[in-house]
């Protein structure tokens, strides 16, 4: 399957700092990509969909001035948590479609997560 | 309703025993249906992807699809302690092109 990386995987931060995580596509072109949120013992929360070359189309209740998502190549989309909050403590984890040729319809590989600790 | 539901367990099976994960969903216009499995602490990995009604079997592992039913599950042969996870469904919905539909995913328990 393809493959998605992230980084940072782990990142501890002061309370009102900004942090900035990356998501690529490594063997692939991603046109879109998406953006899930995951607190401790519950399942996958869709944050926003990556669009490359467009704005991001955010999901409701989820602010797009604090998670700002840029998508600026086939290969690479940012989230930035902007003032961070403990609150906003999770594991963030990114997901890309393959639409190159020869790519099995519809399939999403996910990046392996970047856990947020914010003090 | 949900859109996409499963037991959340949960599931406990005997090594060696066939494990049964459920899934059901509400968009009769669904058309793509995969299942995730995701170790404590990891990100979700694809394992089993299903588009057409029916089985499909990769190794130990079998999706059924009866869109008629909206169901669809994920059978695990010869379970083994490795395959303890919580096991996600996700479906495609029409309308949607690119975005998958959780469910909230089921806790599976494989005891040596």
């Amino acid at each position: 399957g393809a493959v998605v990386s992230q980084h940072p995987s782990w990142v501890i931060c002061k309370s009102g700092t900004s942090v900035k995580i990356e998501c690529r596509s490594l063997d692939f072109q991603a046109t879109t990509m998406f953006w899930y949120r995951q607190f401790p013992k519950q399942s996958l929360m869709l944050m926003a969909t990556s669009n490359e070359g467009s704005k991001a189309t955010y999901e409701q209740g989820v602010e797009k001035d604090k998670f700002l998502i840029n998508h600026a190549s086939l290969t690479l989309s940012t989230l930035t948590v902007t003032s961070a909050h403990p609150e906003d403590s999770s594991f963030y984890i990114c997901s890309a479609k393959d639409t190159g040729q020869g790519a099995v319809y519809n399939e999403q590989f996910f990046g392996p997560g970047t856990r947020l600790t914010v003090l | 309703q949900k859109e996409v539901e499963q037991n959340s367990g949960p599931l406990s099976v005997p090594e060696g025993a066939i494990a049964s994960l459920n899934c059901t969903y509400s968009d009769r216009g669904s058309q793509s249906f995969f299942w995730y499995r995701q170790y404590s602490g990891k990100s979700p990995e694809l394992i089993m992807s299903i588009y057409s009604n029916g089985d499909k079997e990769d190794g130990r592992f079998t999706a059924q699809l009866n869109k008629a039913s909206q169901y669809v599950s994920l059978l695990i042969r010869d379970s083994q302690p490795s395959d303890s996870a919580t096991y996600l469904c996700a479906v495609n919905s029409a309308g949607s092109a690119r975005q998958l539909t959780f469910g909230s995913g089921t806790q599976l328990t494989v005891l040596p």
